[in-house]
Formats: C-alpha cells, structure tokens, sequence
C-alpha cells in the first residue's frame, strides 16, 4: 500500500519567516495530496489540496507544490502568524476507482511560531 | 452549512465492553470513512461507507465495524475493547467516493479504555 514519509516532525520558525513541510509517496498511482491543519483538541482541518495534473497550488499565504516524478510535495506558508501554530498532516490518495486505504498521512509536523 | 457532527466527543468505556459512535456527514455528501488517530500509529483509515455499503477497509481486526444508513449518517462500532483501542476517533465526509475526492473532517470522539 501508499507510504508516506513527512519531514520534519517539529519545525520552529519566527514569526513572520516562512515554514516549509515537506513529504514523499510511494505509490506512483496516488494523485490526490491534501493538507490538514490540527489543532490541539480539534479535527483535522482542511487547509490546501492538489492534484496530480497540477503542480502548483496558491491560497494567500499558503501554497502547494507537487513533484510526481519524485514523487514529493510541499507545504510553504509565508508570513507565518502565532495562529499558524499547529499540527499540519499531509496525505495521498489513489483517485476515484481505485485505492482501497482511503487518505494515507504522514506522522505530522508540530509548527511552532515563536513571537 | 453544517460540518461533520460526531457524538459523543468524549467516553470512558471497561475493557471488554463495546462502544457505538455516531457520524452525521455534511449535507448532500453520501461518502462517510473513520480514521483512528493515536500518538504512536498517527492517522489510520478504518474503513468507507458509500450508499449504505462498505467499500474499502483499513488493516483493522473484526472489532472494528460499521454501517452507514439511507440518510448516510453512519456508525462504527467496537467490540471486546482492548485498551490499545484508546484513541481519537474521527468520521470523515466527502461528495463522491472519498478516494481522490476533498474530505471534511469532524471534531471526533475521544475514547478512552481503562
């Protein structure tokens, strides 16, 4: 089945720097790579999605970037704020008609803003 | 619009016993999964429900089931809980089958077992 690798698991930035997560796949199938955001007590929130036919997706301060024959991608937030603070999770999915483990996350990134 | 419910947030439960946790989707979306969520396995897929039927399944023992109903509200179920099974537990929605498809998430159900 998918695998997915997701560096680093703690990342202290300063606020207003930027912050880069990064993680890797294994399944050359998967072709849906979303992000979530979890806050302490919280779900998982949706934060940016993308999709294999694309290799780069912006919302305001965060962007995407996917590179499928390495098989990576990429979470950048810029103009990090104290509210960024959280646990992000990537994850990969095989599109409709096949993948029979549904998403499949990597471990986390703790993302601490220091003031 | 209304997210993903899940109920209740939070339970104790003996080991041994069984538990029912419940998931209404956001509506119009007929695709509900579970995860299980631990400090040490992360984020695990437990199984999806798509029109009142199961149509993939994590790597989980026969404890672990579920069904989904006409409305697509589902239910997942635990029997002769271990006290591995402490976790968070969360339901998942999306339009279409969830494999490639965006998925909410709800707040989940935290269990413990003691």
């Amino acid at each position: 089945g998918e695998n997915v690798e997701q560096h680093p698991s703690t990342l202290s930035v300063q606020e207003g720097d930027s912050a880069v997560i990064k993680c890797t796949y294994s399944d050359s199938a998967s072709n849906y790579f979303p992000w979530y955001k979890q806050e302490l007590g919280k779900g998982p929130q949706l934060i940016i999605d993308i999709r294999s036919n694309v290799g780069e997706k912006k919302d305001q301060r965060i962007a995407v970037t996917l590179n499928k024959t390495a098989k990576h991608f990429s979470l950048h937030i810029t103009e990090t704020q104290p509210e960024d603070s959280a646990v992000y999770f990537c994850a990969a999915s095989i599109g409709a008609g096949g993948g029979a483990d549904g998403l499949t996350f990597g471990k986390g990134t703790h993302l601490i803003i220091q003031p | 619009k209304a997210g993903v419910t899940q109920t209740p947030r939070y339970l104790i439960k003996t080991r041994g016993q069984q538990v029912t946790l419940s998931c209404s989707p956001i509506s119009g979306h007929r695709s509900v999964s579970w995860y299980q969520q631990t400090p040490g396995q992360g984020l695990q897929f437990l199984f999806e429900y798509f029109s009142e039927t199961q149509r993939n399944k994590g790597n989980f023992p026969g404890r672990f089931s579920g069904r989904q109903f006409s409305n697509s509200r589902s239910e997942m179920n635990v029997s002769t809980l271990e006290l591995g099974d402490s976790a968070l537990y969360l339901c998942a929605s999306s339009l279409a089958r969830s494999s490639g498809n965006t998925i909410y998430f709800g707040e989940g159900s935290w269990l413990t077992v003691v």
